[in-house]
C-alpha cells in the first residue's frame, strides 16, 4: 500500500521562529495533500490542505509546498507561538481514504 | 456543536468482551469513515461508507470487527471478543463526497482492553 515518510518526528523551535516539516511519498497516483494538528486527548484537526494542481498555499502563519515530481510536501509555520504546540501530521490520498505519516511532535520554546 | 461526535470517549473492558461504538457525521456530511489509532502513531484507515454502503474495508478489519450505517446517518463499530492488541484510539470522520475528501474528525474513543 501507500507508505508515507515524515520528518522530523519531533521538533523544538524558540518562540517567534520556524518550523518545517516534510512528508515523502511513493505513489504518483495521490492527489490530495492534507495536514492535521493533534492535541493532547483530541481528533486530528485539518488545518491546511493542497491538490496536486497547485504547488504551494498559504493562510495566514500556515503554508503547504508540494513537489509532485520529486514526491514530497513539506508544511511551514512562521512566527510560531506556544500554541502550535502539538503533533502534527502529513496525510494523503488517490482515493476516498487517507493514509497518514508517522507524525511530528512540535514543542515552541515560549 | 455541529462537529463529528463520538461516543463514549473513554472505554475500558476485559478481554473477550464485545464493545459498540457510535459516530454522528457532520449532518450533511454522506461520507463517514473510521480510523484506529495507536499510541505514537498516525491514524490508520479501517472502513468507509458512502450514505448507508459500506464501500470499503482494509485488511486491518479483521472478522470480530463490524461496522454499520444502517439509515446513512451515525454509524457503529462493534468490535466482538476484544483482544488487548485492540486497544487503541478509535476514530470517526466525515466529509462530503463532492469536495476533494476534506475529512473531519471526531474526538475519538479510547479503548482499553484489560
Amino acid at each position: 500500500g501507500e507508505n508515507v515518510e515524515q520528518h522530523p518526528s519531533t521538533l523544538s523551535v524558540q518562540e517567534g521562529d520556524s518550523a518545517v516539516i516534510k512528508c515523502t511519498y511513493s505513489d504518483s497516483a495521490s492527489n490530495y495533500f492534507p495536514w492535521y494538528k493533534q492535541e493532547l486527548g483530541k481528533g486530528p484537526q485539518l488545518i491546511i490542505d493542497i491538490r496536486s494542481n497547485v504547488g504551494e498555499k498559504k493562510d495566514q502563519r500556515i503554508a503547504v509546498t508540494l513537489n509532485k515530481t520529486a514526491k514530497h510536501f513539506s508544511l511551514h509555520i512562521t512566527e510560531t507561538q506556544p500554541e502550535d504546540s502539538a503533533v502534527y501530521f502529513c496525510a494523503l490520498a488517490a482515493g476516498n481514504k487517507l493514509t497518514f505519516g508517522g507524525g511530528t511532535r512540535v514543542l515552541v520554546k515560549p | 456543536d455541529t462537529g463529528v461526535s463520538q461516543d463514549p470517549r473513554h472505554k475500558i473492558t476485559k478481554r473477550g468482551q464485545n464493545v459498540t461504538f457510535r459516530c454522528d457525521p457532520i449532518s450533511e456530511h454522506n461520507r463517514l469513515y473510521w480510523y484506529r489509532q495507536t499510541l505514537g502513531q498516525g491514524p490508520e484507515f479501517l472502513t468507509y461508507f458512502q450514505n448507508e454502503a459500506q464501500l470499503e474495508k482494509s485488511r486491518l478489519l479483521s472478522d470480530r470487527f463490524s461496522a454499520e450505517r444502517p439509515k446513512g446517518s451515525f454509524s457503529t463499530l462493534e468490535i466482538q471478543r476484544t483482544e488487548q492488541g485492540d486497544s487503541a484510539m478509535y476514530l470517526c470522520a466525515s466529509s462530503f463526497s463532492g469536495t476533494y475528501n476534506e475529512q473531519f474528525f471526531g474526538p475519538g474513543t479510547r479503548l482499553t482492553v484489560l
